[in-house]
């Protein structure tokens, strides 16, 4: 069983479109998070969520809009696409947010915008 | 704020052999979690080894090792007997804790070849 799955792996679409990607999670995280991986190999931090709550929100266009229905569930959705929006987005989960806690992360989802 | 520096971008060596990524990062806080994160042509990231901050002793798994030298402020990957499945991106990465959440801080990466 996948521990964190993310659909869909690839995704291409063109400047303008609204697009969601999802992620779930079956490890019973409690705290769940978005990384973006640019073109450089570059990680870093979008948003992470505690029990269904944001408590991490890095300097993120307000396009980019995470949802979490429930705590096994984070869902990204970005509106309005933008070239600079492509890149490979993870997923992760963590048991809470302490900082002994590892970070499980799925296997990412490449944004193409064309 | 805390930054993480691979200054490697890229390295090779044959299989069998070691070879030792370096890692230095910068911070203020007294205790903290430093990870080794690899990264297969796959995609998927997968942790490798971590190390806590107020235990002196290096961390090891199996042909991974870290040397952990706090004062320095270093954090080197050290893998023996590489394979050819070792050939991957490596990441190493700062567990930063902020009043709500907590936060991997990466640094570049170091791109490894393993050659036959």
């Amino acid at each position: 069983d996948t521990a964190v799955s993310q659909t869909p792996k690839y995704l291409v679409t063109q400047m303008g479109n609204d697009k969601s990607i999802k992620c779930e999670q079956n490890l019973g995280h409690d705290t769940m998070y978005w990384y973006k991986q640019d073109s450089k190999k570059f990680l870093k931090i979008m948003f992470s969520y505690n029990n269904k709550e944001l408590i991490i929100n890095e300097t993120v266009p307000n396009r980019f809009s995470p949802k979490s229905p429930d705590k096994a569930h984070l869902n990204l959705h970005i509106n309005s696409l933008e070239l600079g929006d492509s890149a490979v987005y993870f997923c992760a989960s963590s048991q809470d947010w302490a900082e002994n806690t590892e970070a499980f992360f799925g296997q990412g989802t490449r944004l193409t915008v064309v | 704020a805390q930054t993480v520096t691979q200054s490697q971008p890229e390295m090779s060596v044959q299989e069998a052999e070691t070879v030792t990524l370096s890692c230095t990062y910068d911070t203020s806080e007294s205790n903290y979690y430093l990870f080794w994160y690899k990264q297969p042509p796959s995609r998927q990231m997968i942790l490798v080894i971590r190390q806590e901050a107020y235990k002196q002793q290096n961390a090891t798994e199996n042909r991974f090792s870290v040397n952990f030298q706090k004062a320095a402020k270093s954090f080197s990957l050290k893998i023996s007997d590489s394979q050819l499945g070792d050939t991957a991106m490596y990441f190493c990465a700062f567990m930063k804790l902020m009043e709500y959440g907590n936060k991997l801080v990466f640094g570049a990466g170091t791109i490894l070849r393993v050659k036959s």
